[in-house]
Formats: structure tokens, sequence, C-alpha cells
């Protein structure tokens, strides 16, 4: 069963467009939701992450938006870049599971120049 | 801050060899860590959870016998892959926390080809 599912697998912008990755969750226990950043051949980073008490996060030109009774979030990528061109993981975590991450299955983010 | 470090980046063995990946966590204590398995262009799959000084927590359907897991320091766990077969073949990717809060920190990663 996945418990987060993560659209699309794969995006395709142009240079200073906006990328927009969605997520849904089933488990109302969650209470922590990052997102990840891996390139090829690396480790995932944490990319910006954020609890269900409020709606909006922005950290510079990377917005999460959650939407607690629909259970989603989504990840915006703004005046998006061919250096974010990578793979981008959802994620939803609970203090009562140790935050260990529930992973989506990624999102492939090529950005052309 | 926050650098989780692993050894080595990549590794090639002959099937039926041992395997050992060291996971260190450079800047802080990790009271957990935890190791992960990832195929292409997939997500991550956890494979056990550690913390210092007690047994790992394996995850459901992941041999505890074949993946050995040693986390016997707040800076360093290990995972040993005994008597390793193709189908090991994969990226092994550790993370680390502190204090069982939300962030982990992950390494780079390691790259396991077994012939």
């Amino acid at each position: 069963q996945q418990q987060v599912k993560q659209s699309p697998q794969s995006l395709i912008v142009q240079k200073g467009g906006i990328s927009i990755i969605n997520c849904a969750y089933e488990n109302t226990a969650f209470d922590y939701f990052p997102w990840y950043q891996q390139f090829p051949g690396k480790g995932p980073a944490l990319l910006i992450a954020i609890r269900p008490d409020v709606s909006e996060k922005k950290e510079g030109r990377f917005t999460i938006s959650f939407n607690k009774s629909a259970k989603q979030f989504s990840l915006h990528i703004m005046d998006s870049q061919p250096g974010d061109s990578a793979t981008y993981f959802c994620a939803a975590a609970s203090s009562g599971g140790s935050y260990i991450p529930t992973f989506g299955r990624g999102t492939s983010l090529i950005v052309h120049p | 801050g926050a650098v989780v470090s692993q050894h080595p980046s990549r590794v090639i063995c002959k099937s039926g060899t041992s395997v050992k990946i060291e996971c260190r966590s450079l800047d802080f204590q990790a009271t957990t860590m935890f190791w992960y398995r990832q195929f292409p262009k997939q997500s991550l799959m956890l494979m056990a959870t550690s913390n210092e000084g007690s047994k790992a927590t394996y995850e459901q359907g992941v041999e505890k016998d074949k993946f050995l897991i040693n986390h016997a320091s707040l800076t360093l766990s290990t995972l040993t892959v005994t008597s390793a077969h193709p189908e090991d073949s994969s990226f092994y990717i550790c993370s680390a926390s502190y204090l069982s809060r939300e962030t982990q920190y992950f390494g780079p990663g390691t790259r396991l080809l077994v012939l």
C-alpha cells in the first residue's frame, strides 16, 4: 500500500518556468512533510519541510503548499533553472513513528535552458 | 553542519564475498542511523533502523543475517552485505538523525556491483 502518492513521475519545464510536484497522503498521523532533492549518483538532500499547522512555507524559489483537509501537499519551484534538474521526493513522517519518512516514488525534473 | 559521509562510494566485488559499508556522522552525534536501498529510478526503501549500542530493527522482508548492521558509536554505523550475490547490486544510502528529531541527514550513497 502506497501511503504517499507522488505525481507526476517526470516533468519537463523550460528555464524560468514554474515546476509543480504534487503529493497526497493517507495517514492522518503524519505531522512532518519534507521534500528531498537528489542528483544522479548522490544521496538525497533535504530541500524544504512543512508541518500541518501552516498552509504554506517559502524558502527562496521553493514553496510548499499544504492542504490538511485534502491531505495533499505540493512543491512549487519558481523561476526553474537547469541546475534544478534532479529527482524530487516528497515524504511524510510522524513523531509517533520516530519521524521515519515514508517516501513518494519521486519525480524526475528536467529544466531545459 | 550535519554532514554524513559514506565509504566507499562505490565497490565492485565477486559473488560470494562480503562487503562492508561505513556511514559516519562528521559533525554531530547520531543517536539513530538508517540504511536505505535504492534501485535505479526508484524511491528509497528503508532496510533497517539502528540506535547506538542496540540491535538494529529490520524492515519486513530484509534478511538480518545477510545485511549485518552495527552501530557501535554515535558517529559510526556499518552495513555488511554477507555472501553478496548479483541481485544485491544496488545503491545503498545511510542517513542519521539526532534524538529522534525530524530531520534526517543523508550520506552520499554507495554503489555496490556484485559480479
